[in-house]
């Protein structure tokens, strides 16, 4: 089955540390996404990256930091920076980043800190 | 960055069409109309999209205005599993922008 896998579904850390949330991809797709959602508020991208080696800020980048060392796996570091972690992590992929291509969105993980 | 209008809930009865409006008075001549939607706790989900023509697939149609500032998604007979918040999202033509999700509009489907 292809899809995009996130893990965990649920985490929990304590302040002042660094969190990685993985995503994976097996749609063979060139361009994937991070997004933050906060309660009963849309998605906010945090960064995204069109191609292997490449990524892009979004509108929060401020405290997290990403890579993309290979086509399927695109993992979020949220670091002691972020002054607000605690929210649903959403990670998303796309053929390519273009008008017409559709997001496939993986199904989340929850991120709480303490 | 041009941006979406939606209302922030609508209900409807089971089994009858559903017509969720979207405003975007200043898209541009490149961009998709995009609509999404998301379940609790999960992530959204891709429903269609369009750029100047009228639109069918599998789970909706879209009606695009004739001037494109405005957009409308038709469910055709709304399920319990309809229920959702959908979203309406414009997109350029080339990406290289910034995926911009509004609060929605929260769709309750009454028995």
């Amino acid at each position: 089955d292809g899809g995009i896998t996130q893990s965990p579904k649920y985490l929990f850390r304590k302040e002042g540390q660094n969190v990685t949330l993985s995503c994976e991809q097996n749609l063979n797709h060139d361009a994937m996404y991070w997004y933050r959602q906060d309660p009963g508020q849309g998605l906010r991208l945090i960064y995204y990256s069109q191609i292997v080696n490449d990524f892009q800020k979004g509108d929060i980048a401020e405290g997290y930091s990403v890579s993309r060392e290979k086509k399927e796996s695109f993992p979020l570091t949220v670091t002691s920076a972020q002054k607000n972690p605690t929210a649903f992590y959403l990670c998303a992929s796309s053929i390519r980043d273009r008008g017409l291509d559709e997001q496939y969105f993986g199904p989340g993980t929850r991120l709480t800190v303490t | 960055d041009a941006k979406t209008t939606q209302p922030n809930s609508m209900e409807s009865n089971e089994e009858e069409p559903v017509h969720l409006p979207c405003n975007h008075s200043t898209i541009s001549g490149t961009d998709y109309i995009h609509w999404y939607r998301q379940l609790p706790s999960q992530g959204p989900e891709y429903v269609i999209h369009g750029l100047t023509s009228n639109v069918n697939n599998r789970m909706a149609s879209l009606a695009i205005a004739e001037d494109r500032k405005s957009s409308t998604l038709i469910l055709h007979r709304a399920t319990l599993r309809d229920a959702a918040v959908y979203y309406c999202i414009l997109r350029g033509i080339f990406g290289n922008e910034k995926l911009t999700f509004g609060t929605g509009t929260r769709l309750t489907i009454i028995p």
